[in-house]
């Protein structure tokens, strides 16, 4: 059964630093790796997709890398501003577009 | 298109009370997903379509939860006699069966049972 980590489960950075994100997952035959954004009482936005042939995807400030071999993934915040206070969920499918196993995500702060 | 869309986005009812939720997915995906999230949790998976065939149900969705999507695009998940456990974010999400397009949620259902 595959198990999804995301440690630390909070986070507060002063604006401006650069941080990253770990999410680990126990079984390593994924199909890809999504990383997601969800504000306080709202839904889940897709942040990045990378699939199980791909090392890392970028867009914009942020830069998600993918490790099958050990498990992990991380997601890069360059520059982190307030309005990047979230939290951050990684999910893997279970087979091709199948259901996803989520992380708890990490609840991110970044003071003014 | 513009997006999943999902209603009502809170819900507030009495504990007993049967409660209906509506997703309406991305117009090309052909499968669908539901999925619930307590506080500080990530979502679950609760069950999923591709187009009007229910392909999974969790041991999360009990006997008083039932899901459908009649005519393989919209999707209604019911509770009957609702309890106070089963307050938390119904979240929706679509997808493609093939490809690698990853997966669209809406917004969410905030149900509380009082």
């Amino acid at each position: 059964k595959q198990e999804v980590t995301q440690i630390p489960a909070a986070l507060s950075v002063p604006e401006g630093e650069n941080l990253v994100l770990n999410c680990s997952f126990t079984d390593s035959a994924i199909y890809n790796l999504q990383w997601f954004r969800q504000d306080p009482g709202k839904g889940l936005t897709s942040l990045l997709l990378i699939q199980s042939s791909q090392r890392e995807q970028t867009s914009g400030r942020l830069n998600a890398s993918l490790d099958k071999s050990s498990g992990r993934s991380t997601l890069y915040i360059a520059a982190s501003q307030p309005g990047d206070s979230a939290t951050y969920l990684c999910a893997v499918p279970t087979g091709a577009n199948s259901k996803l196993t989520f992380g708890k995500g990490i609840t991110l702060s970044v003071r003014p | 298109d513009t997006g999943v869309s999902q209603n009502p986005r809170h819900k507030i009812t009495k504990r007993g009370q049967n409660v209906t939720f509506r997703c309406d997915p991305i117009s090309e995906h052909n499968r669908l997903y539901w999925y619930r999230q307590t506080l500080g949790q990530g979502p679950e998976f609760l069950t999923y379509f591709q187009n009007e065939a229910q392909l999974e149900k969790s041991r999360l969705l009990s006997d008083r939860f039932s899901a459908e999507r009649p005519k393989g695009s919209f999707s209604t998940l019911e509770i009957q006699r609702t309890e106070q456990g089963d307050s938390a974010m119904y979240l929706c999400a679509s997808s493609f069966s093939m490809g690698t397009g990853g997966y669209t949620f809406g917004s969410g259902t905030r149900l509380t049972v009082v």
